[in-house]
């Protein structure tokens, strides 16, 4: 029973370039939520997305940033013309329960990602 | 705004030494609040939790205590082992949202043999 799943594991990017990032949630999980731990700083929280829907994307930064959950395959976090300050550790976690409360989450290893 | 701060890091202690890293909040109402594990390689994990005043948290040895009058959630474990090595991060929830957590920025653990 495979947890959250995140890939890649680390990716670099030179900048301007675009990142995806991908999360498969946990099997039987249908609510995930992406998170950001810029250097010396703690989990920031981005988006929460369920099948083919947006429930929460307070976090996320305003330009550049998407995140998508298809009906199909894993959720993407997307980041358009990368710079240096997008370096960061993003995390994804899953649930099974619609705004799930912090003890039913689970997450994944974490993406680095490394802007050159 | 809510806030988390824990030690920084990183800790080194010898095998079978008492642990304790330090976490202390800043929060409106009344929160619960969490540690998370993350070992090496793995994703995080719920270490303990609580949710009032006064409660403790417990899991594999390791414990920690909300106390609303210091505003503090620190954890501790009395005898360390090489495979506790690993990032601890103290966080907070409260209201509706609470996937929303606040977090602290993670202290790392390294336990020598």
């Amino acid at each position: 029973n495979a947890g959250v799943m995140q890939n890649p594991r680390h990716l670099v990017r030179r900048r301007g370039q675009e990142a995806r990032l991908r999360c498969s949630p946990m099997k039987g999980h249908s609510h995930v939520y992406w998170y950001r731990q810029l250097p010396e700083e703690g989990l920031k929280f981005m988006v929460y997305l369920q099948k083919e829907n947006i429930i929460d994307e307070s976090g996320m930064p305003k330009e550049r940033f998407s995140a998508e959950f298809p009906k199909e395959g894993p959720s993407i976090l997307r980041i358009q013309q990368v710079v240096r300050g997008d370096s960061a550790a993003y995390f994804c976690a899953s649930s099974p329960i619609q705004g799930s409360g912090a003890n039913v989450l689970t997450f994944g290893a974490g993406s680095r990602l490394t802007v050159l | 705004g809510d806030s988390v701060t824990q030690m920084e890091g990183p800790v080194t202690l010898s095998e079978e030494a008492f642990l304790t890293i330090n976490c202390t909040y800043t929060a409106t109402g009344y929160p619960s609040l969490f540690w998370y594990v993350q070992y090496p390689g793995e994703g995080l994990q719920l270490l303990l939790k609580a949710t009032k005043a006064d409660d403790k948290g417990s899991n594999k040895g390791f414990e920690a205590t909300y106390r609303k009058e210091t505003t503090s959630f620190h954890l501790e474990k009395g005898s360390v082992q090489v495979s506790d090595s690993a990032v601890y991060f103290c966080a907070l929830s409260g209201g509706d949202s609470n996937y929303q957590l606040i977090w602290g920025a993670g202290t790392k653990l390294i336990i020598k043999p």
